[in-house]
């Protein structure tokens, strides 16, 4: 059981726009902490895809857009495509654990 | 930069599981950044297991704390975990990553190894 809370699943169809929620605390992005997502492709190591709740790597399309208010935070893909289809994850620090944390993970499915 | 575990991939209930992550194309040695474990059970989501700073300090999972050691060589350029009264529970991919030290925010994982699986099984 995550401090970090994610849906289990998200779908939707090619060029449509998803958002993938992760719901936290006032110990952990509720205090103020940033998060972090990834992208973890079936069978292959997350990739960071959003850091610093907002900010994207080089090499990280623009259609996928992070977000951050109060206690939560969400992950934004717009057009979406096949190549889309994996396993995302929301990171972030709880004071409370005193020590990093990762949410449940959410499985995006293009129909 | 680069990072690859290493290690035994069976390791039997009760033993102490022991991988190494090397790092290529960078040092170790370098204030920006913390050294960390991440595990994640088959089928299951990621786990923050330890990280390390290149003088030796370190930051545990308090859910493994007492269970853990992580350490650095910074001679070798890796860094190593090991995993004591290892059962069941603990067969997971093991990720070894980079990860950004900041004192104000909570830093991320980047780039990350390919993974290794171990699995604990008499």
């Amino acid at each position: 059981q995550s401090v970090l809370t994610q849906p289990p699943s998200v779908s939707g169809a090619p060029g449509q726009r998803v958002t993938i929620s992760c719901t936290g605390s006032t110990s952990n992005i509720g205090a103020g902490y940033d998060v972090h997502w990834y992208q973890q492709l079936p069978g292959t190591a997350p990739k960071l895809l959003i850091y610093g709740s907002i900010d994207r790597p080089a090499g990280v399309p623009d259609r996928f857009s992070g977000s951050k208010s109060g206690t939560s935070a969400s992950l934004a893909i717009t057009g979406l495509q096949a190549a889309d289809e994996a396993d995302y994850y929301c990171q972030s620090y709880d004071s409370s654990l005193s020590g990093w944390v990762f949410g449940g993970g959410t499985k995006l499915t293009v129909l | 930069l680069q990072l690859q575990e290493s290690g035994p991939r069976l390791v039997k209930p009760s033993e102490t599981l022991s991988l190494t992550c090397s790092v290529s194309g960078g040092s170790i040695s370098t204030a920006f950044y913390y050294w960390a474990w991440i595990r994640q059970p088959p089928g299951k989501g990621l786990e923050w297991i330890a990280n390390v700073f290149y003088s030796g300090s370190t930051h545990y999972n308090p859910s493994l704390k007492g269970r853990v050691t992580i350490s650095v060589d910074t001679s070798k350029n890796l860094f190593s975990l090991r995993l004591s009264s290892v059962t069941a529970a603990d067969t997971a991919f093991y990720f070894c990553a980079r990860q950004m030290k900041s004192d104000q925010q909570p830093g991320w994982f980047h780039p990350w190894g390919q993974g290794t699986l171990v699995t604990v099984s008499s």
